[in-house]
């Protein structure tokens, strides 16, 4: 069965400091997606990844897929409080399985 | 209106009660799932609908029944269900077209109590 651990569950960060979250995977898949939950809303997407090496970047996040590894990265670059919220790394098709989360907290 | 709308928002009832959670999606895609979101566990994958047919059932108590009539709507049936059931309840879709990596679009959630 397809496994997905997250780490850290928990990040406590300073503003304008950088920190990356880690995705792996237990069995081979060709997509991984990353997602972001605010407290009491939907999950929203933030970055497909379809291949080895595929890097993709929106403002302050970016990540980064290493399908050899099993790993994919989401790294976060001089955070900013409005990056407060719980990120998902999910793999998998129609079976799609979702990490535990990381709940990001970003303090002045 | 557009992308996936889940009714109600938020929904409590009793262990003897019947209850249906309903979900709509505007995008025109072809799969469409259920999900659990509770404190204690990740997010969980209970029913995946593919061109309107049941490709997965992970194991869900025959309590939660899945409806899909057509490739909009997806419903899920309740009845008798425990207080450990209580949780956010999420549907998603998405477009499955062979490799295209296409993310799934979620609905906002029932906040569900059982009580």
């Amino acid at each position: 069965e397809l496994k997905v651990e997250q780490n850290p569950l928990f990040l406590s960060m300073q503003e304008g400091k950088n920190y990356t979250i880690y995705c792996n995977y237990s069995t081979t898949s060709d997509r991984l997606y990353w997602y972001r939950q605010d407290p009491g809303k939907s999950l929203e997407s933030l970055f497909v990844l379809l291949s080895n090496g595929a890097v993709k970047q929106e403002g302050r996040l970016m990540a980064s897929l290493d399908t050899k590894a099993r790993l994919s990265t989401l790294h976060i670059t001089a955070a900013v409080h409005d990056l407060s919220a719980t990120y998902f790394c999910a793999v998998g098709r129609a079976d799609m399985r979702f990490g535990a989360g990381t709940r990001l907290t970003v303090k002045p | 209106e557009t992308g996936v709308t889940q009714t109600p928002r938020h929904l409590v009832m009793g262990m003897t009660n019947k209850k249906s959670l309903k979900c709509e999606q505007h995008l025109g895609h072809n799969a469409m799932y259920w999900y659990k979101q509770s404190a204690k566990k990740p997010l969980e994958l209970m029913f995946v609908y593919s061109l309107e047919e049941r490709v997965e059932n992970n194991s869900v108590p025959s309590r939660f029944s899945p409806e899909c009539p057509n490739s909009s709507h997806l419903f899920l049936h309740l009845h008798t269900l425990q207080p450990e059931d209580s949780a956010l309840y999420l549907c998603a879709s998405s477009q499955e077209e062979g490799a295209l990596g296409l993310e799934a679009f979620f609905g906002q959630g029932t906040r569900l109590t059982v009580v």
